[in-house]
């Protein structure tokens, strides 16, 4: 059963560029988490999706960011326009049911996104 | 909002002594899930223990175990034994149960440093 999958693993972006990243869930987990982690610091909630829906965005910035998770196909964390603040580690991790039951969250090998 | 605090950043330990290392967070909730991650260079976040609030006992696994003491919303983790191998980055965090929010909040860290 493979695990997480993200990609790209790298990614370089000039400043005012867009950036895709992908996560594949494990395979049978229908909701998805992104985590940001900034050099030095612990992972950081960004938002949590079930299929065709966000559930919490709570840690989402209010603007260039965004998320989606289609019925078919990976998750996509989008950020439009990046800037150098947007350098940092990105992770998806993937559940099989709503955490709060008990599930557990497993995590992705992460997307190092730099920004020149 | 719960918070998470690591108060070393570093910790430097003799192959096979034992090390702790400290966490506290602060909730008013009374039911919620604790972790230990372990995140080695290669960036993979490694489930390490995990506690539910509810239970007195305390979690081990294998050289891997927990100090949790409610009261003082303290969850230390002692490793036994200590390998090269459990050189990494060691995050506390923690998860709202019963209906409350579904990400996780992780302390900053702390680097475990394993001497030969």
């Amino acid at each position: 059963n493979a695990g997480v999958m993200q990609n790209p693993r790298h990614l370089v972006r000039r400043r005012g560029q867009e950036a895709r990243l992908r996560c594949s869930p494990m395979k049978g987990h229908s909701h998805v988490y992104w985590y940001r982690q900034l050099p030095e610091e612990g992972l950081k909630f960004m938002v949590y999706l079930q299929k065709e829906n966000i559930i919490d965005e709570s840690g989402m910035p209010k603007e260039r960011f965004s998320a989606e998770f289609p019925k078919e196909g990976p998750s996509i964390l989008r950020i439009q326009q990046v800037v150098r603040g947007d350098s940092a580690a990105y992770f998806c991790a993937s559940s099989q049911k709503r955490t709060v039951g008990g599930y557990e969250q497993y995590f992705g090998p992460g997307t190092r996104l730099t920004v020149t | 909002a719960q918070t998470v605090t690591q108060s070393q950043p570093e910790m430097s330990v003799q192959e096979a002594e034992t090390v702790t290392l400290s966490c506290t967070y602060d909730t008013s909730e009374s039911d919620y899930y604790l972790f230990w991650y372990k995140q080695p260079p290669s960036r993979q976040m490694i489930l390490v223990i995990r506690q539910e609030a509810y239970k007195q006992q305390n979690a081990t696994e294998n050289r891997f175990s927990v100090n949790f003491q409610k009261a003082a919303k303290s969850f230390s983790l002692k490793i036994s034994d200590s390998q090269l191998g459990d050189a990494a980055m060691y995050f506390c965090a923690y998860r709202s149960s019963g209906g409350g929010a579904d990400g996780l909040t992780f302390g900053k860290g702390t680097h475990l440093i394993i001497q030969p």
